[in-house]
C-alpha cells in the first residue's frame, strides 16, 4: 500500500521570505501523480501544485514550486516571497495512475504553516 | 460554477442516531468522492462514484455507512447508530474524468460531525 509522510507538524516563515515543505511517500507502482492542497482555517482545501511522476521536470505555479526526487521518493513544496495568505495547512497527497484501477487521493498528516508579518 | 457544495456544514447528534449528508459536486462532474478528516490528520478516502455506480470503497467504509449517487448528481452519505468515534470533517470532492488522469479533484467545504 502506497504511504504519505509529512515530519513537519509546524513549519513558520517571514512575510516575504522562503520556505519549503518536505514530504516522502512510498510506492511500489511505476507510475502516479503527487498533489499539494492548502487547506486556510476554516476554509476548503484547494490544489496547490501537481506533478506528473513520468515528468522530470519539475512543477510550477507562479510562486509555488516542487522538488520532485523521484529515486528519493521525495516531493518537496517550495513557497516563494511568501504572504500572509499562505497561512494554511498543507497537504502532500498520492494518487495512483488510473490503469491500477483506483481514483482516490492519499493524503500525509500535513504541515502548518504560519506567516509572520 | 458556484463550486462543490455540502449540507449541513454543521451536524450534532447523539449516539446511536442516523445521519444523512448530502454533496451537489461542480455540475458538469461525473466522479464523486467522499473522505473523512479527523483532528490533526489529513483526509482518509471512503468511496467515489462514476456516474451513479460506485466504482470504490474503503474498509473503513463500516456497514453502517452508506453511499449513493442515484441520478449520478448529487450524493448522500449516511452513517446509522452513530458512535462517537464517527466525530469528524466529511469531505466530499468531485472532478472530471477524461483521458487525462491527472483530473483534479474539488473540494467542497464539508460537513462536521459531532457525536455526543
Amino acid at each position: 500500500a502506497q504511504t504519505v509522510t509529512q515530519s513537519q507538524p509546524e513549519m513558520s516563515v517571514q512575510e516575504a521570505e522562503t520556505v519549503t515543505l518536505s514530504c516522502t511517500y512510498d510506492t511500489s507502482e511505476s507510475d502516479y501523480y503527487l498533489f499539494w492542497y492548502k487547506q486556510p482555517p476554516s476554509r476548503q482545501m484547494i490544489l496547490v501544485i501537481r506533478q506528473e511522476a513520468y515528468k522530470q521536470q519539475n512543477a510550477t505555479e507562479n510562486r509555488f514550486s516542487v522538488n520532485f526526487q523521484k529515486a528519493a521518493k521525495s516531493f518537496s513544496l517550495k513557497i516563494s516571497d511568501s504572504q500572509l495568505g499562505d497561512a494554511a495547512m498543507y497537504f502532500c497527497a498520492y494518487r495512483s495512475h488510473l490503469f491500477y484501477n483506483t481514483d482516490k487521493l492519499i493524503f500525509g498528516t500535513g504541515t502548518r504553516l504560519q506567516v509572520f508579518p | 460554477d458556484t463550486g462543490v457544495s455540502q449540507n449541513p456544514r454543521h451536524k450534532i447528534t447523539k449516539r446511536g442516531q442516523n445521519v444523512t449528508f448530502r454533496c451537489d459536486p461542480i455540475s458538469e462532474h461525473n466522479r464523486l468522492y467522499w473522505y473523512r478528516q479527523t483532528l490533526g490528520q489529513g483526509p482518509e478516502f471512503l468511496t467515489y462514484f462514476q456516474n451513479e455506480a460506485q466504482l470504490e470503497k474503503s474498509r473503513l467504509l463500516s456497514d453502517r455507512f452508506s453511499a449513493e449517487r442515484p441520478k449520478g448528481s448529487f450524493s448522500t452519505l449516511e452513517i446509522q447508530r452513530t458512535e462517537q468515534g464517527d466525530s469528524a470533517m466529511y469531505l466530499c470532492a468531485s472532478s472530471l474524468a477524461g483521458r487525462r488522469s491527472t483530473d483534479t479533484q474539488y473540494f467542497g467545504p464539508g460537513t462536521r460531525l459531532t457525536v455526543l
